[in-house]
């Protein structure tokens, strides 16, 4: 069974960083890409990052260009997001998923509050 | 970027009717379409990929159809569970992939 879990999220204040990780188990994990995908709450959905199974591509939202970026560790089934320059509208709901045809599995998300 | 928009954005459906929403992308997207559907406090579930396969586990009362810019997610013989916030998905031409802005499917 896939299992995707999330941590690293928090209070951080705007200007700020945070790292947040996905554990992931259950599936080869460097076979797939796998993706970030945010929701503000009460809101969409809105893809983030992805980065390919051997993680020598990657893909950015033009809203978090630059200032996000996406890495995998295949040795530990570990995917990262590192969040600088963090601003109010970045807060939401950060969910890893598995990609292949669409996101096939999900982890239950951690939450990102960028507020002063 | 491609742009998708579903309709309606709520669609109010009594427990055992039928219940069709649609998802429009602003340029083809072949069948490169997926739809989820979230319930509340919960992560999205994937229902349909290729604009029509069920992924594992999906009921046969879910099903996909379309091609190109018009598709359609429909749920026969509703269940109280079924009530949630439906999302389309392409996955034809990214970065960046694209959701559609969901429909709430209530009672």
């Amino acid at each position: 069974e896939v299992h995707l879990l999330e941590s690293g999220g928090g209070l951080v204040q705007p200007g700020g960083s945070l790292r947040l990780s996905c554990s992931a188990s259950g599936f080869i994990f460097s076979s797939y890409t796998m993706s970030w995908v945010r929701q503000v709450p009460g809101k969409g959905l809105e893809w983030v990052s992805g980065i390919t199974g051997s993680g020598g591509i990657t893909y950015y939202a033009e809203s978090v260009k630059g200032r996000f970026t996406i890495s995998r560790d295949n040795s530990q089934n570990t995917l990262h997001l590192q969040m600088n320059s963090l601003r109010v509208e970045d807060m939401a709901t950060y969910f890893c998923a598995k990609t292949r045809v669409g996101f096939s599995d999900w982890g239950q998300g951690t939450m990102v509050t960028v507020a002063s | 970027e491609i742009v998708m928009t579903q309709s309606p954005a709520t669609l109010s459906v009594s427990p055992g009717e039928r219940a069709t929403l649609s998802c429009r992308a602003s340029q083809s997207v072949s069948s490169n379409l997926a739809w989820y559907q979230q319930r509340p406090g919960q992560a999205p579930r994937l229902l349909i990929y290729g604009a029509s396969t069920r992924a594992t586990g999906i009921p046969a009362r879910f099903s996909g159809s379309g091609s190109g810019t018009e598709f359609t997610l429909t749920i026969t013989s509703l269940q109280s569970e079924d009530f949630a916030v439906y999302y389309c998905q392409q996955y034809h031409n990214w970065p960046p992939i694209t959701f559609g802005q969901g429909t709430r499917l209530e009672i």
